[in-house]
C-alpha cells in the first residue's frame, strides 16, 4: 500500500496567491483529516470528512480556507488568498473508522506539505 | 478548546534507561485517547488507540495505560534505544469535540 499521498511536498508562494494542497487517502479508508502543524500551536485539526462529507470544520481558521472531498480517493485544501501566517506544514491523514466516528481508530498520516508564503 | 497537556516537554535519557511520560486530558465525556510517535522529518505514526478505562496496550518495548476517571495516560518505554528518539504525541477525543493533540514530549536517547 502506498500510504496517504500528499502533493506538493513543498510549496512556496507569494502573499495573495491561491494555494491548493492535495491528498489521496489510503484505499478503503472512509475518514479523512486535514491538520496544520506550527511551532506555536502544534498539530491542529482543521477539518475532517467521513464518507466524503465534511463532519467538523470548526478548526478551519477563516473563510480563506476551504476543503473539498469530491470522491473517496481525493481531497483538496485551498487557501485563497494566502497570507504569510499560513506558513506551516499541512498534513492529511486517513482512517477506516466507519460511520460511527471518524477518530475512534488510528490515523495514518501523509508526509505533509510544507507551505511557505512570502 | 480542550486542554490536553503532556509532560515533560522534553526528556534526555541514556540507552538502556526506562522512561515514561504523561498525557492529561479532561475526564468528562471520554471517547478515545491516541498515542503517536513522530520522528523528525517524518509524519506521525500511530502507536495505540485506547478507549476503555484501565486499558493497557503494548507494542514491543512500548506500553501505555489509561485512566479515564482521573484523565491521564502514561506511555512507558522499557530499555530505551537511540531509535526511540522522537516526539511522542497524545490526542484526546471527546463527545464534545474532534481529536485534540497535545504538544508532545520530545525524547532523546543517547548511545
Amino acid at each position: 500500500d502506498a500510504g496517504v499521498i500528499q502533493s506538493p511536498r513543498h510549496e512556496v508562494t507569494e502573499m495573495g496567491q491561491e494555494v491548493t494542497l492535495r491528498c489521496k487517502p489510503i484505499s478503503g479508508h472512509n475518514s479523512l483529516f486535514w491538520y496544520r502543524q506550527t511551532m506555536m500551536r502544534g498539530l491542529e485539526l482543521l477539518i475532517y470528512f467521513n464518507n466524503n462529507v465534511p463532519i467538523d470544520d470548526s478548526g478551519m481558521p477563516e473563510d480563506r480556507f476551504s476543503a473539498k472531498m469530491p470522491n473517496a480517493s481525493f481531497s483538496t485544501l485551498k487557501i485563497q488568498p494566502s497570507e504569510p501566517r499560513d506558513s506551516a506544514v499541512y498534513f492529511c491523514a486517513s482512517s477506516s473508522a466507519g460511520s460511527s466516528g471518524g477518530a475512534l481508530l488510528e490515523q495514518y498520516f501523509g508526509p505533509g506539505t510544507r507551505l511557505t508564503v512570502t | 478548546i480542550l486542554n490536553v497537556e503532556q509532560s515533560p516537554q522534553s526528556l534526555h535519557v541514556q540507552e538502556g534507561d526506562s522512561t515514561n511520560f504523561t498525557c492529561s486530558f479532561p475526564s468528562s465525556n471520554f471517547y478515545a485517547l491516541h498515542w503517536y510517535r513522530w520522528e523528525t522529518a517524518k509524519s506521525p505514526e500511530a502507536l495505540f488507540v485506547m478507549t476503555l478505562n484501565g486499558d493497557e496496550k503494548k507494542k514491543g518495548r512500548i506500553s501505555a495505560t489509561l485512566n479515564t476517571k482521573e484523565g491521564y495516560s502514561y506511555l512507558y518505554i522499557k530499555g530505551s534505544q537511540p531509535e526511540d528518539s522522537a516526539t511522542y504525541l497524545c490526542a484526546f477525543l471527546s463527545g464534545y469535540s474532534t481529536l485534540t493533540f497535545g504538544k508532545g514530549t520530545m525524547l532523546l536517547v543517547s548511545p
